[in-house]
């Protein structure tokens, strides 16, 4: 199976900071990769796919970035909606396996 | 708009089985991959499977292999997961998410299990 490597596992930040999550390969993905933000009580809301391709609705202060088997979600500059647990999902190979997630939290 | 409409909460006993749903509206059901993920309390996310509508075809995560059996219903635009020998391990809630993208996640059923 293909891990994925996820840090930090807990981010605490000031609003207006620029932060960013890093989730590792095991194994070749391509830009088989997912961001999403999900909030207490909430389902999983899609933020990035492709790697670097924005999903709709999504504000433009997040984006998404790799660097050989390294991908970066980093959200510009922190808003108080931004405070959630972030995970990525790599969609190249069965099983689809997601990151640890991380907890971004006010500082 | 598109929409998946997730069944209740669920309390069951060990040992039993449940059958939870998800129901499509919104898009052509038959024609997008849909795909079951688990939440365990406190803990992250974990791919069960997914099933293809139009011709029933499955692919399952190993972990879940004879835990989860994933059907869908073309007619009424529902796809199902039961779950089999529950235990408390199987405590978690459950979400459907369309397609290759999951741009769309039910809201979650959770299960709990408990004699």
């Amino acid at each position: 199976d293909i891990q994925m490597t996820q840090s930090p596992s807990s981010l605490p930040a000031s609003l207006g900071d620029r932060v960013t999550i890093t989730c590792r390969a095991s194994q070749d993905i391509g830009n088989y990769l997912r961001w999403f933000q999900q909030k207490p009580g909430k389902s999983p809301r899609l933020m990035i796919y492709g790697a670097t391709n924005l999903a709709a609705g999504v504000p433009s202060r997040f984006s998404g970035s790799r660097s050989g088997s390294d991908y970066s979600l980093t959200i510009s500059s922190l808003e108080s909606e931004d405070m959630a647990d972030y995970y990525c999902l790599q969609s190249k190979e069965s099983p689809l396996t997601f990151g640890s997630g991380t907890k971004l939290e006010i500082k | 708009q598109v929409q998946l409409q997730q069944s209740g909460t669920e309390l069951v006993k060990p040992a039993s089985s449940v059958k939870i749903s998800c129901k499509a509206s919104g898009y052509t059901f038959t024609s997008n991959y849909m795909h079951w993920i688990r939440q365990q309390p406190g803990n992250g996310l974990e791919w069960i499977g997914w099933i293809y509508p139009g011709n029933g075809n499955t692919k399952y995560n190993q972990k879940f292999d004879g835990k989860a059996t994933l059907t869908a219903d073309k007619s009424s635009s529902t796809a199902y997961m039961q779950l089999s020998s529950l235990t408390s391990e199987d405590s978690a809630v459950y979400f459907c998410a369309r397609g290759s993208l999951f741009d769309y996640w039910g809201q979650g059923v959770m299960v709990t299990v408990s004699s």
